[in-house]
């Protein structure tokens, strides 16, 4: 069975600082790490996934995220936060194996603080 | 520009009625699925679908049904609705092709149930 952790439900950041919002996950197999983000009424979109390339995963906005498989986390990482930001931030894992799903972690809110 | 549209974005039912909830995708996607959004809780997933008429029970099928009889659309079905059924709806749809867990997601239905 596959789990997500997301450490922290709701962070805030000033504007121009790092954001750090932190993920967990659990697979049995090698997993697909996937980032969604959803601004305030709206679906949710995808920000970045981690397929088994690269380790470090650009997406899309200037966030990236990093595979590390040591310590079962795929942390996203933005260096500069813009007030556009603020939303929450769905970290979701998928198995190899049954990639028609995917198991969502609780989300974390982002705040970002003029 | 592609879409996956959900008919209502608010509605409001008395217990024991009747809901449809109903979604569109332009994308010829071979999968599509239905997932609850509660805060705290993330998105867990009632239904999917993989091909026309074929449904998979999720992780939360209980009271609700599904139906797909075009490929396009995938409706949600609550029976009778519950005041433990008030949430946001979110529909989604996916290549079976590139199955790797990119997501397409409508903006949502929120449903309070009186």
């Amino acid at each position: 069975a596959q789990s997500v952790t997301q450490l922290g439900s709701h962070v805030s950041v000033s504007e121009g600082a790092l954001v750090l919002l932190r993920c967990n996950y659990s697979s049995s197999v090698p997993p697909y790490l996937f980032w969604y983000v959803q601004y305030p009424n709206q679906g949710l979109q995808l920000l970045l996934k981690y397929t088994s390339a690269a380790t470090l995963v650009k997406g899309i906005n200037g966030f990236e995220a990093e595979f590390k498989k040591s310590e079962t986390s795929f942390h996203l990482t933005k260096p500069s936060a813009h007030m556009s930001d603020a939303a929450e931030y769905f970290c979701a894992v998928s198995d190899r194996g049954s990639a028609r799903q995917l198991t969502f972690g609780s989300g974390t809110q982002l705040t970002v603080l003029p | 520009d592609v879409k996956v549209t959900q008919s209502s974005r608010y509605l409001v039912k008395r217990t024991g009625e009747k809901v449809f909830l109903e979604c569109v995708q332009d994308m010829d996607h071979e999968n599509m699925f239905w997932y609850r959004q509660d805060p705290g809780l993330g998105l867990r997933l009632i239904y999917f679908s993989y091909d026309v008429k074929m449904k998979e029970k999720g992780d939360i099928p209980e009271g609700y049904s599904v139906s797909r009889e075009k490929k396009e659309r995938f409706s949600l079905i609550l029976e009778s609705a519950s005041t433990n059924q008030t949430s946001m709806y979110l529909c989604a749809s996916s290549s079976q092709g590139l199955n790797t867990g990119e997501l397409f997601f409508g903006e949502g239905s929120r449903l309070t149930v009186l």
